[in-house]
C-alpha cells in the first residue's frame, strides 16, 4: 500500500492563477480531509468528505472547492491564489470517520507570490 | 466550534525525565481526543487517543489523561528520549464529532 499520496511537492503560483493538488489513497478508507499548516497556527481544516459525493466545509473553506467523485481521490482547487494561501497543505483519511487514525500524506509546500 | 488551547507552547526536558502537556477544549459535546506527533519537515502521526469514556491510556511511555468536568487532557511522556523531539498536536472532535479541531501545538526539545 502506497498509503495517502499527495501531489505536487512544492509548487509556485502567481496570484490570480488556479491549481489543483491531488490527494490519493489506496486503503479504501472513506472519511479524508484537507489541512492547511501555517507557523504558528496548527492544523487548520479547509474542507472533508464522509465518502463519495458527499463534502462539506471545514474551519477555513474560503477559496478553495473539493469533490470526490471516487472513494480513492480527494482533490483540493484553488480558485484564484492569494498570497494568504502560502502554506503547507496536508491530505489525510481515515476508515470511516475522525475517531480513527487520520493517515496524513507527505503535504504539498505552496507558495503565492 | 471547538476551541482547542494547548500549554505551554514549547516545553524543554532533560533526557530521562517526564514531559506533560496539557489542552483544553470548549465543547462539551466532544468525545475524542487524540495526540498526533509531527517531527521536523515529517507528517503528523497519531500517537495516542482517548476516548470521553475513560480517564486514562497508557502506551509504553506516553499516556493521556482526560478529565471532562474541566474539559482539558493531558500527554505525559515518561522518561523522554531524544527522538521525543518533535511538535505535538492535540485535537478534539467538533461539529458533530464529524471534525477535529487541532491545537496550535507544542515544541517538545529533549536535551541529552
Amino acid at each position: 500500500n502506497a498509503g495517502v499520496t499527495q501531489t505536487p511537492k512544492f509548487q509556485v503560483l502567481k496570484t490570480g492563477q488556479s491549481m489543483t493538488l491531488q490527494c490519493a489513497q489506496d486503503m479504501n478508507h472513506e472519511y479524508m480531509s484537507w489541512y492547511r499548516q501555517d507557523p504558528g497556527m496548527g492544523l487548520r481544516l479547509i474542507h472533508y468528505s464522509v465518502g463519495a459525493g458527499i463534502t462539506d466545509q471545514g474551519e477555513v473553506p474560503n477559496g478553495y472547492n473539493v469533490s470526490r467523485s471516487t472513494t480513492e481521490d480527494f482533490p483540493l482547487r484553488l480558485l484564484s491564489a492569494a498570497p494568504s494561501q502560502t502554506s503547507v497543505y496536508f491530505c489525510a483519511s481515515s476508515g470511516s470517520g475522525v475517531q480513527e487514525t487520520q493517515y496524513f500524506g507527505p503535504g504539498t509546500r505552496l507558495l503565492v507570490l | 466550534g471547538e476551541n482547542v488551547e494547548q500549554h505551554p507552547s514549547t516545553l524543554s526536558v532533560q533526557e530521562g525525565d517526564s514531559a506533560v502537556i496539557k489542552c483544553t477544549y470548549s465543547d462539551s459535546a466532544s468525545n475524542y481526543f487524540p495526540w498526533y506527533k509531527q517531527e521536523l519537515g515529517k507528517r503528523p502521526q497519531l500517537i495516542i487517543d482517548i476516548r470521553s469514556n475513560v480517564g486514562l491510556n497508557k502506551d509504553q511511555r506516553i499516556a493521556v489523561t482526560l478529565n471532562k468536568t474541566a474539559k482539558h487532557f493531558s500527554l505525559h511522556i515518561t522518561e523522554t528520549q531524544p527522538e521525543d523531539s518533535a511538535v505535538y498536536f492535540c485535537a478534539a472532535t467538533s461539529g458533530g464529532n464529524n471534525r477535529l479541531a487541532f491545537g496550535k501545538g507544542n515544541q517538545v526539545v529533549v536535551i541529552p
